[in-house]
């Protein structure tokens, strides 16, 4: 069992939906991550949120809008998305960078979505 | 852009055989990690070793650094059939952002 849990673990969506990815981590953190990750690729980083405000964005379309409620959830609503947004989408944790120095990074199992 | 380049890109090894993975980056870092990633699962952090360190344990895992070249090693000794997994190293190239590599594909034969 992982310490960041992701729901739902799959979803299959229509162009036209919204949905949205959850992710949920009790560890204290407070970096949150989001990354894409495309079969036998390795994990794109698409945003960053430290101490609950948005840091990073990897300029990552429009259709991706994440959401930090609080410092243990990290939202990512999707909309409009595309086929090639088929993807793994994976959360990680850490702890907030200390003195610059990045922190190891606790993961999710991802969730697995399809855009029909 | 990847800040970390694998080799090999895939490995197959006996299981009790030793297998070592490289990684070679483009600038500068603060400190370089190595994760594990099981088929449909989120990586695993296993490692990290700091630019003013050259060498690290944890377990059956070693890790070498070399920032003159701008490479690092990961060795995993007696390998066992669990150890099957994407291997991954990652570094930072500005605050808060950490860029994984292409990753090297690990398969340990029973």
């Amino acid at each position: 069992d992982t310490e960041v849990t992701q729901t739902p673990k799959h979803l299959v969506m229509g162009m036209t939906n919204k949905k949205s990815l959850k992710c949920e981590q009790h560890m204290g953190h407070r970096a949150m991550y989001w990354y894409k990750q495309k079969a036998k690729k390795p994990p794109e980083l698409m945003f960053v949120y430290s101490y609950e405000k948005l840091s990073i964005n990897e300029s990552v379309p429009s259709r991706f809008s994440p959401e930090c409620p609080n410092s243990s959830l990290l939202n990512l609503h999707l909309h409009a998305l595309q086929p090639e947004d088929s993807a793994l989408y994976l959360c990680a944790s850490s702890q907030a960078p200390i003195r610059g120095i990045n922190q190891p990074q606790h993961f999710g199992d991802g969730t697995r979505l399809s855009i029909l | 852009s990847q800040q970390g380049e694998e080799d090999p890109q895939a490995l197959s090894i006996q299981e009790g055989e030793n297998a070592t993975m490289n990684c070679s980056y483009k600038t500068s870092i603060n400190n370089l990690q190595w994760y594990r990633q099981n088929s449909g699962r989120g990586l695993v952090h296993l490692i990290l070793i700091r630019s003013n360190e050259r060498e690290k344990h944890s377990g059956r895992l070693r890790v070498t650094l070399d920032t003159s070249k701008k490479s690092s090693s990961l060795l995993i000794t007696a390998s066992r059939a669990a150890d099957t997994a994407s291997y991954f190293c990652a570094g930072k190239t500005s605050y808060d952002k950490v860029i994984f590599g292409p990753g090297t594909s690990l398969s340990v034969i029973p």
